[in-house]
């Protein structure tokens, strides 16, 4: 199985900050990784998929890159709303992983 | 505009079976695969594995081979998940959830909270 690894499992920021979330595969995985946003007692919500495709109706703020084993989220400005923890997932192979998620906390 | 809705929490005893349902609404439901994921509280989330409403074919994660059984009812647009043998640990929010047009997730049902407890 391919693992997905997120360091750190929390992130300190404040409103305005500029904030990378990184994820890190096992193995290659060329560009077959998505991010999801998740908020308490919700349910996930794709922001970032193909490394790098912002989802349709995502706010522009978000962006993703990488390729390989090696991914990054960033967040150019963070706004109050995105305080929330972030997931990468990889979809090169089954079982299709997800990392243990980043918190973003203030 | 793509809807999933998921039936209601469950209470198990340990070694039960539980079945989750999850109705589709708003595209096509033989065109694109089901997807089931769970969390476990306060955890990350575990993919379990995709059903093709079309074929009815399936591919689980090792993990829960044997014990796992995902099924569809096209004439209702339905998706089944099935997981037998329940323990402590089995104790999560079950979401299904509707692929695009790679692996990943645009769509997701609000979630199942399946509690085992004796």
């Amino acid at each position: 199985d391919i693992q997905m690894t997120q360091p750190p499992s929390t992130l300190s920021a404040s409103v305005g900050d500029r904030v990378t979330i990184t994820c890190r595969a096992s193995q290659s995985i060329n560009t077959w990784l998505a991010w999801y946003q998740q908020k308490p007692g919700k349910a996930p919500e794709l922001l970032i998929y193909m490394a790098s495709s912002l989802q349709s109706g995502v706010p522009s703020r978000f962006s993703g890159s990488g390729s390989g084993t090696e991914f990054t989220l960033t967040i150019s400005s963070l706004q109050p709303d995105d305080f929330a923890t972030y997931f990468c997932q990889q979809y090169d192979s089954p079982p299709f992983t997800f990392g243990q998620g980043t918190k973003l906390e203030i | 505009q793509v809807q999933l809705v998921q039936s209601g929490a469950e209470v198990k005893k340990p070694g039960a079976s539980v079945r989750v349902s999850c109705k589709a609404s708003g595209y096509t439901f033989t065109g694109y695969y089901i997807h089931w994921v769970r969390q476990a509280p306060g955890q990350g989330l575990e993919w379990m594995g995709w059903i093709n409403p079309k074929s009815g074919g399936t591919n689980y994660a090792q993990k829960f081979q044997g014990r796992v059984a995902m099924t569809r009812d096209t004439s209702i647009s339905s998706a089944y998940m099935e997981l037998s043998r329940l323990g402590s640990d089995d104790t999560a929010i079950y979401f299904c959830a509707r692929q695009s047009s790679g692996y990943f997730y645009p769509y997701w049902g609000l979630g199942t909270l399946v509690t085992v407890s004796s």
